[in-house]
């Protein structure tokens, strides 16, 4: 079975400082693994996706995620915030056939100026 | 990346009426469509998952008489609320996945309120 842990509900940072918003999977299989972004009242775009390629994954708006499969993480990384980036996050892992995609419960990032 | 697109993005309705919410895939064939309900400051919560040209199938709690799900092309799916309440009244997103890529694309969400 799949699941997901954003181990932080509310993540608060200072605009130009590093991003860290993280996620704890639990998969049977070798998973595929996302992040999502989501503004007030609007869907969710996709900012980067892990499929067992590089570890390292490069997303848009300059994030990026790291699959560490010993550590059953993919926590998603910005080097300095921007105000733009107020938003909920969300990490999803997918069953290998790709039908069930699992939800974290999401983390609400906030940027001071 | 690819487009999905949800109309309309808010609607009003009266307590008893129904409320249909599309979901297109603008530019590439949608083989499965999923619709979720948002509750404010939570996560998606899955409603039901509808491949073309077969039922949906929904998610348990999930009333099929009440939310009514049609997929009838590879770029249309639509749901509908019939004879809506004021508890019914949500945030409604859409998303699709492709046949040949893993991750889901999502539409802007249909905001309804039941008065």
């Amino acid at each position: 079975a799949q699941s997901v842990t954003q181990l932080d509900s509310h993540v608060s940072v200072s605009e130009g400082t590093p991003v860290l918003l993280r996620c704890n999977y639990s998969s049977s299989y070798s998973p595929s693994l996302f992040w999502y972004v989501q503004h007030p009242n609007k869907g969710l775009q996709l900012l980067l996706k892990y499929t067992s390629a590089a570890t390292l994954v490069k997303g848009i708006n300059g994030f990026e995620a790291e699959f560490k499969k010993s550590e059953t993480s993919f926590h998603l990384t910005k080097p300095s915030a921007h105000m733009s980036d107020a938003a909920e996050y969300f990490c999803v892992v997918s069953d290998p056939s790709g039908n069930q995609f699992y939800f974290g419960t999401g983390t609400s990032l906030t940027v001071i100026p | 990346g690819a487009v999905v697109s949800q109309h309309p993005s808010r609607v009003i309705c009266k307590s008893g009426t129904s409320v249909k919410i599309e979901c297109r895939s603008l530019d590439f064939q949608a083989t499965t469509m999923f619709w979720y309900r948002q509750f404010p400051k939570k996560s998606l919560m899955l409603m039901a998952t509808s491949n073309e040209g077969s039922k949906a199938t929904y998610e348990q709690g999930v009333e099929k008489d009440k939310f009514l799900i049609n997929h009838a092309s590879l770029t249309l799916s639509t749901l509908t609320v019939t004879s809506a309440h004021p508890e019914d009244s949500s945030f409604y997103i859409c998303s699709a996945r492709g046949k040949t890529s893993g991750e889901l694309f999502f539409g802007e969400g249909s905001r309804l309120t039941v008065l």
